[in-house]
Parts: structure tokens; sequence; C-alpha cells
């Protein structure tokens, strides 16, 4: 099992920009989530997913858009890029709603916007 | 809303020093509680986790009782080494809720 994987690692966009952060999981989870990190503010959730075809605006929406179209994959997209939206972004799934299930994350994805 | 706060970091220690990051948390019911570790350049890891009052959650001689009362979850390790150097977060999550909410996490320096 690879669990969460990220794509790309590293990218420096330019302002107004636009690009797309891949999430994949192959442990069949339901649920899914984007966060972003930024120092001293701990993670923040961006968009979360409950299941194929479903998304839901968190802490932090604005700016991004999410799609699930197959339960494997969650996209987070910035259709015009800020400098405010340089940050760390990780991914995360979970299997179910029981008590006590973990989220597991994705190595994170480094986002410079200049 | 539901929240937690976690001591403010730096913490600086010296190797096999004892360690405490205080976490505590504000919540409507009684969540679930869990430390996640993030390494230089890594996603998170779940540590360890707590269901219910007075539970230990331990791994890798890290423990962390989940105090009711206190509305605690303090994490410590006996003998800390320069391994264990990380930022350490702490969160909650309700069952009625699909989030995590996590603490701003506290860096960990262990020093040989």
């Amino acid at each position: 099992n690879a669990g969460v994987t990220q794509t790309p690692k590293f990218r420096v966009l330019k302002t107004g920009q636009s690009m797309t952060l891949l999430c994949a999981q192959d442990m069949n989870h339901e649920y899914m989530y984007w966060y972003r990190q930024d120092p001293g503010m701990g993670l923040r959730l961006i968009h979360y997913s409950v299941g194929e075809g479903t998304t839901a605006k968190g802490e932090v929406p604005d700016g991004y858009n999410v799609s699930r179209l197959k339960k494997q994959n969650f996209l987070l997209g910035l259709e015009s890029a800020a400098p405010s939206q340089t940050s760390v972004y990780f991914c995360a799934s979970r299997a179910t709603s029981g008590r006590g299930y973990e989220q597991y994350f994705g190595p994170g994805t480094r986002l410079t916007v200049t | 809303g539901d929240s937690v706060t976690q001591m403010e970091g730096p913490v600086t220690l010296s190797e096999e020093a004892f360690l405490t990051i205080n976490c505590t948390y504000t919540a409507t019911g009684y969540p679930s509680l869990f430390w996640y570790v993030q390494y230089p350049g890594e996603g998170l890891q779940l540590l360890l986790k707590a269901t219910k009052a007075d539970d230990k959650g331990s791994n890798k001689g890290f423990e962390a009782t989940y105090r009711k009362e206190t509305t605690s979850f303090h994490l410590e390790k006996g003998s800390v080494q320069v391994s264990d150097s990380a930022v350490y977060f702490c969160a909650l999550r309700m069952d009625s809720s699909y989030k995590l909410i996590f603490g701003s996490g506290t860096r960990l320096l262990v020093r040989p």
C-alpha cells in the first residue's frame, strides 16, 4: 500500500496562475480532506469529502475548489493563485465515522506564489 | 466552538530528559483525542489516541491520559532521544463531526 500520495511535491506559481493538486489513496477510504499548514497556525481544513461525488467547505475554503469524481482521488484547484496561498498543503483520508479512527496524511505539497 | 490549546514552543531538551507537552481542549461533548507527530519534511503521523475518559494512549515510549475533569491530554515521555525532534500536534474529533480540530503544534528539539 502506498497510503496517501500527493502530486506535485513542490510548485512555484505566479500570481493569477491556476493549478491542481492531486491526492490519491489506495486504502478504500470514504473520507478525504485538504488542509493547509502555515507557521504558528497548525493545520486548517480547506475542504473535505465524505464520499465519491461529495464535497463540503472547511474553515478556509475561499480561493479553492475541489472535486471527488473517483473514490480514490481528491483534487484541490486554485483558479487564480494569490501570494496568501503560499503554504504547505496536506491531504488526508479516513476510513469511516467510527470513534477513534485516525486520519492518514500524505507527505505534503509546498506551494509558493510569487 | 470546539478548540485545542497547546503550549507554545519550541521546547528544547537534552537527550534523556523528561518531556511534557501540555494540551487542553474545549468541547461541548466527549471527543476522541489524538497526538500526531510531524518529522521534518514529512506529513503527520498518528502517535497515539484515546477515545474515552481515563484512557491512556501509548506508543514509542510516549503516553497521554484523557482527563475529563481537567479537559487535558498532556503528552509525556520519560527519556527523549534526538530522533524525537519533531513538531507535535494535539487534536480532537467529536463523534458527530468528520473533522479533526488541531492545536497550533509544539516544536521539540532534542540536543545530544
